[in-house]
């Protein structure tokens, strides 16, 4: 049971350039979750979905690309990157949807930067 | 729009002393979640409170509910080490659809 995993750990990109960051987990989880952690901004919410097939706009949704194509996937595109995606992406997932008293599990993050 | 301030921001402390971190906000949440994240890793799930006045244990950590379910407050007891991390508070959005995490309070405790 490996939980919540992301791919890549690490990436650099070039400003204008394109990229998908995979979150996979195994707990069957119908709710999944994109997030952006920035120094001193907390974690805010990219884009979400609900359920197989379903997608929908989080805090800060401009710029990303989500799909979920599988329930036990979910994909997070960046088309064209800038700078201001520099950042820690998140990902997490939960069996139930807020505000039910249930754990949102998190990945261990992809750090991104774009130059 | 839902907030959820977290003071202070940073903690910076000596092993054995106590602390108390708050989560506020002028909306009422039906449940507040404590997570906690290390350097290099995702958040992780410490405790939900969901009822005004509630109070939770966890070993040397003490969660409290407000009343008025608008504030939180984690206090630690004999701080060590490995308390060392970022704190984070979360409610439940309006719409129900997700979390929105309070900005955190990075902890410091020394040797």
């Amino acid at each position: 049971n490996a939980g919540v995993t992301q791919t890549p750990k690490f990436r650099v990109l070039k400003t204008g350039q394109s990229m998908t960051l995979l979150c996979a987990q195994d707990m069957n989880h119908e709710y999944m979750y994109w997030y952006r952690q920035d120094p001193g901004m907390g974690l805010r919410l990219i884009h979400y979905s609900v359920g197989e097939g379903t997608t929908a706009k989080g805090e800060v949704p401009d710029g990303y690309n989500v799909s979920r194509l599988k329930k036990q996937n979910f994909l997070l595109g960046l088309e064209s990157a800038a700078p201001s995606q520099t950042s820690v992406y998140f990902c997490a997932s939960s069996k139930r949807r807020p505000p039910a008293t249930d754990t949102q599990y998190f990945g261990p993050g992809t750090r991104l930067t774009v130059l | 729009t839902q907030l959820l301030e977290q003071s202070p921001q940073f903690l910076s402390i000596q092993e054995g002393e106590n602390l108390t971190v708050y989560c506020n906000s002028s909306s009422v949440f039906s449940s507040l979640q404590w997570y906690r994240q290390e350097p290099g890793e995702g958040p992780v799930l410490l405790v939900t409170v969901v009822t005004g006045g509630e109070v939770k244990k966890l070993k040397r950590l003490t969660f409290q509910f407000g009343d008025a379910r608008k504030d939180s407050s984690l206090h630690i007891t004999a701080a060590q080490p490995g308390d060392t991390g970022l704190y984070l508070c979360a409610g439940a959005n309006q719409a129900g659809t997700a979390l929105i995490f309070g900005k955190g309070t990075t902890l410091s405790v020394s040797s």
